[in-house]
């Protein structure tokens, strides 16, 4: 079975200053996908990064990147030059590429408050 | 525009009276999945399809049913809901047969309520 922990039920973070929220997992699957993905208070769902267990760099997409430790199994989100529109849930997932593909698996989330 | 829609948006109705949510996706994605949304719970899969005729359960599939017929459509029917289904429901798709290397995308998700 797969499990997402996600530590942090709330963040604070001053605008233009870097924020990490927290992820690790637990699995048995040798290979498996992990993303990131931002719920806006409208509440659509927001892809924002990936990264491959089978990945040796970390991933970046623009201001995000994605702290992987795959020893310690966490996925950390790593936010820089945190904005106002960056206040949202964040929800930490996974998916085995290999047995029981097609299961996915989130985090219970964390929200990110940015302040003025 | 490359989207996913579900339908409706908001859903009142009462225990036992069956309903279906609809899901339409229209960028040609083999899988797709449903998921529900409690607070504190964040999100927990109901069914996924890999493909067409292919349907498989998640961590909560007691009380839905799905079907895959066409590659575009995934409807969710509640044969007899009750109102610990009371839920934010979110329809997905990916690329691909599994989610392992693609991002999910994500409906606007269905409030559904059930007294």
């Amino acid at each position: 079975a797969q499990k997402i922990t996600q530590t942090q039920p709330g963040m604070f973070v001053q605008e233009k200053e870097a924020v990490t929220l927290d992820c690790t997992y637990d699995t048995s699957d040798q290979s498996y996908g992990l993303f990131w993905y931002k719920q806006p208070s409208s509440g659509e769902m927001i892809f924002l990064i990936y990264q491959g267990s089978y990945d040796e760099q970390n991933a970046t997409e623009g201001r995000y990147s994605l702290n992987f430790q795959k020893a310690r199994k966490s996925a950390n989100l790593v936010i820089s030059a945190s904005q106002l529109g960056d206040s949202a849930m964040y929800f930490c997932a996974m998916s085995p590429i290999n047995t029981n593909a097609g299961k996915s698996t989130f985090g219970d989330g964390t929200t990110l408050t940015v302040k003025p | 525009e490359a989207q996913v829609t579900q339908n409706p948006r908001y859903l009142i109705t009462v225990t036992g009276k069956k309903l279906t949510v609809t899901c339409s996706q229209n960028m040609n994605h083999e899988y797709m999945s449903w998921y529900r949304q409690d607070p504190g719970l964040g999100l927990r899969q109901i069914y996924y399809s890999m493909n067409v005729e292919v349907t498989d359960k998640g961590d909560v599939p007691e009380g839905y049913k799905v079907s895959r017929k066409e590659k575009r459509n995934f409807p969710l029917i509640l044969e007899s809901p009750s109102p610990n289904q009371t839920s934010l429901y979110f329809c997905a798709s990916s690329a691909g047969s599994g989610t392992a290397y693609s991002p999910l995308h994500f409906g606007n998700g269905t409030r559904l309520t059930v007294t």
